[in-house]
This record gives structure tokens, sequence and C-alpha cells, in this order.
């Protein structure tokens, strides 16, 4: 089974905020990263978080509370090209990097 | 700067043959995976390596071979292709976690087997 939850789906109207959550099996956890694919694209990186608290990249930012085992990617100002799948990722300590099944984000006018 | 070329872009296979999808790093990486992505399935990890020599499996590693003889190299190979595996690879290089996480993608290689 997929050792990160997120949810499958988001809808959102243009310049709105969007959170979108992540929990993660914690076994050997080191970090917590995002990563955004458009269609028939590779994955690019947004953000990382190894220590808890809140990283501010622009538009985008990402939260991890490590004894929650849970983190978060808030997407402001929401725009049409943010229509995007968006992946939370695990790496742990042995180098392994895994990745949720991602989220869907529908942008509408 | 070519980052991670992944080749080839598409290939179609008939069940049973055999073939190596190439994955080169110029950044001088230690890490570099293979994953697969299925819809809905998202990227799932099928063998991974953490410097030249080593190896590991991933999540779904039945039916692939990998090595990595040099830093920049990490051929994935598909002994007795199977329907079950069309998808689209992705190959991925990083530095150690302990130095930056951030993950480089080739551009994937769409693979039907038919």
């Amino acid at each position: 089974g997929q050792s990160l939850e997120q949810p499958s789906e988001v809808t959102a109207v243009e310049g709105a905020i969007v959170q979108i959550n992540c929990t993660y099996q914690t076994s050997g956890f080191y970090g917590l990263s995002w990563y955004q694919q458009h269609d028939g694209g590779a994955p690019t990186f947004l953000s990382y978080n190894a220590l808890d608290g809140l990283e501010e990249t622009g538009r985008f930012s990402s939260f991890l509370s490590r004894s929650d085992s849970y983190g978060y990617l808030l997407l402001q100002e929401l725009q049409m090209k943010d229509s995007a799948s968006y992946f939370c990722a695990r790496t742990d300590s042995w180098g392994k990097f895994q990745f949720g099944a991602g989220t869907q984000v529908v942008v509408t006018p | 700067n070519a980052g991670v070329t992944q080749t080839p872009k598409f290939q179609v296979l008939k069940t049973g043959q055999s073939m190596t999808l190439q994955c080169a790093q110029d950044m001088n990486h230690e890490y570099m995976s293979w994953y697969r992505q299925d819809p809905g399935m998202g990227l799932r990890l099928i063998h991974y390596s953490v410097g030249a020599g080593i190896t590991d499996q991933g999540e779904v590693p039945n039916g692939y071979n990998v090595s990595r003889s040099t830093t920049e190299d990490f051929p994935l190979r598909l002994l007795s292709a199977a329907p079950s595996q069309t998808s689209v690879y992705f190959c991925a290089s990083s530095y150690s976690p302990a130095e930056n996480t951030e993950a480089f993608f080739g551009q994937g290689t769409r693979l039907t087997v038919v």
C-alpha cells in the first residue's frame, strides 16, 4: 500500500486558496517534499520540509508536523496554470524516495 | 546542462520482448530512482540506487532489473515484457537526503506492450 495518503481531487476558483493534506508513515522518515506535474509532463520540485514549520516559496507554502506525521501544501492566489497534479513525497534515511498517489487540482474561472 | 536524460521517449514492445530504458544524469548525483506512473496510482518506485555499485528494490520491482556501474548511468531492464508493464516510466536523480532532497526527473518514457 501507499506510504503516503493525500486527497484525490480538489476544485477551486481562480484567486482562491487551496490546502492539500498529506499523512505519511513514520518509519525512517527524513523529510517531505512536494511536486507539481502537468498533464504529459515530468514532476517538478516545489518545496521541501525536514523540520517542523512552514516553508514559503512565492504563492506556494508547505508545512510539516513530525509529531503528527502530517504535512500540507498551500496554494494561494490560484491561477488557471496551477491546474495540475500535486504529489507529496517522503524521503527516508536510507535514500528511498516515495510518492503519494497525487491530488488533481482543478482551477475554474 | 542536460540534467536527467531518458531514452527512448516512446516504445512499443511485443509481449516477451526485452529492452533497456536508458537514464543518464550529469549533476554528479548519488541517488537515482526509477518510477512507473499509471492512471490514478501516482508514481510507484521500481528500483533505486544510493551510489555506484549499490541498488535496492522499491515497491514494484518484479519484472525489472537495474545496475549502477557508474555515477551517471542507471539503466532499467525489462526482462520479458508483459502488457501489465504498459506505463509511463520516469527516472529521477538527487543528492543525498542529508544535503538536498530535490529530485530532478527525466521527461519520461511511454511504453506500450502489446
